[in-house]
């Protein structure tokens, strides 16, 4: 069984269209991630949802919106993509000694 | 503040050949310390960790050492192979209920 799985793996779209990435876990935790790595491989930490509530949004443009269904789910929706969003998008959990990622998103905007 | 330095790369060795990836940090309190590996096209997964001074973290032949004099948790392999390529993060974390702090990350590449 996959802990933390995403969809799609690939996602290639318009500048100016709104996508949404999907991310579920299995595990029972209650805190979960998103992240954006840049084509430098550095990771920044866009937001974290603790129980349905966001407990941080580190200066992320408000085009990016969070939504969390239920505790096991945080999906990304994203408005009016710009180039810059281009980048490999990971899902990630939190559990009580380590996170867990997701395989990521890529997403390609043209 | 928190923050997580490591040195960059690519590294480029040889099979068999002795690994050391630097990594300092800086923390307000007592971080844990961890090293997660990014294999192509995949996520991070957790490599080693490490929670408290002078422990030292170890897994797949790498090893870390919490150096809290030095501020250091450098990954270190005594003989690599091409399947240890890959991109590897060291990153920090603040108590319990703290957010992980990741280094850039180091790409390595490992020639037969």
């Amino acid at each position: 069984d996959t802990a933390v799985s995403q969809t799609p793996k690939y996602l290639v779209t318009q500048m100016g269209n709104d996508k949404s990435i999907k991310c579920e876990q299995n595990l029972g935790h209650d805190t979960m991630y998103w992240y954006k790595q840049d084509s430098k491989k550095f990771l920044k930490i866009m937001f974290s949802y603790n129980n349905k509530e966001l407990i941080i949004n580190e200066t992320v443009p408000n085009r990016f919106s969070p939504k969390s269904p239920d505790k096991a789910h945080l999906n990304l929706h994203i408005n009016s993509l710009e180039l810059g969003d281009s980048a490999v998008y990971f899902c990630a959990s939190r559990g009580a000694n380590e996170q867990f990622f997701g395989p990521g998103t890529r997403l390609t905007v043209l | 503040g928190n923050s997580v330095t490591q040195m960059e790369g690519p590294v480029t060795l040889s099979e068999e050949a002795f690994l050391t990836i630097n990594c300092t940090y800086t923390a307000t309190g007592y971080p844990s310390l961890f090293w997660y590996v990014q294999y192509p096209g995949e996520g991070l997964q957790l490599l080693l960790k490490a929670t408290k001074a002078d422990d030292k973290g170890s897994n797949k032949g790498f090893e870390a050492t919490y150096r809290k004099e030095t501020t250091s948790f450098h990954l270190e392999k005594g003989s690599v192979q091409v399947s240890d390529s890959a991109v590897y993060f060291c990153a920090l974390k603040v108590g319990s209920q703290g957010n992980l702090i990741f280094g850039k990350g180091t790409k390595l590449s490992v020639k037969p």
